[in-house]
């Protein structure tokens, strides 16, 4: 079983669309969770950062960590072209502190006029 | 502000030869770490180094690779007597010291095509 899943899609819809992205993950010690966005050859970048469980909003999009269930999700709300990337939720790992993290395979996302 | 900074950005090598990574990381950051993406999956990370030491290294395949960040100039990723298993792109990050934050700041990318 891998650390983290996440369905690589594709995802499709239209413009305007609530868009929900999920993850789940195995080891239930994980206490942040990330959410990066990456454009085509270009690198990731951050969009979302919670630690332990609950709900954190910024602007269009809602990050949500359910620990008892070991599942994470992204929302996007009124989706826009400009989000079609692939979505990568992140974990970190051990207990050095530091940002050795674990990556999803990621979500690829189209958001079509 | 400028971000973190990797060079080259595209670099085709044949089978056999050497390839150097090079990572400035973003102002204030001594913490820099490597990660590889290979076609079609998610990043993996590779190392994790501090000026002059290698703190974590755990993902670095045993031979071939190597990594360096001294107490002079960018971090170095060296892949030696590439493979075609080689080719992905290969992402430098950095963050401020321990304590500060824990945000993870990604440069764009060196894309390495073995042939």
């Amino acid at each position: 079983q891998k650390e983290v899943e996440q369905d690589p899609g594709p995802l499709s819809v239209p413009e305007g669309a609530i868009v929900s992205l999920n993850c789940t993950y195995s080891n239930s010690a994980f206490q942040y969770f990330m959410w990066y966005r990456q454009y085509s050859r270009k690198g990731p970048e951050l969009l979302m950062y919670t630690y332990s469980s609950g709900n954190k909003e910024d602007g269009r999009f809602t990050a949500q960590v359910d620990k008892s269930s070991k599942y994470i999700s992204l929302f996007i709300r009124d989706s826009q072209p400009s989000d079609s990337a692939t979505y990568l939720c992140a974990i970190r790992s051990g207990d050095g502190g530091y940002n050795k993290l674990i990556f999803g395979a990621g979500t690829r996302l189209a958001v079509h006029p | 502000n400028a971000g973190v900074m990797q060079n080259p950005r595209h670099l085709v090598r044949r089978r056999g030869q050497e390839a150097r990574l090079r990572c400035s990381p973003m102002k204030g950051h001594s913490h820099v770490y490597w990660y590889r993406q290979l076609p079609e999956e998610g990043l993996k990370f590779m190392v994790y180094l501090q000026k002059e030491n290698i703190i974590d290294e755990s993902g670095m395949p045993k031979e071939r690779f190597s990594a360096e960040f001294p107490k002079e100039g960018p971090s170095i990723l060296r892949i030696q007597q590439v493979v075609r298993g080689d080719s992905a792109a290969y992402f430098c990050a950095s963050s401020p010291p321990k304590g500060i934050g824990n945000t993870i700041y990604f440069g764009e990318g060196s894309w390495l095509t073995v042939v």
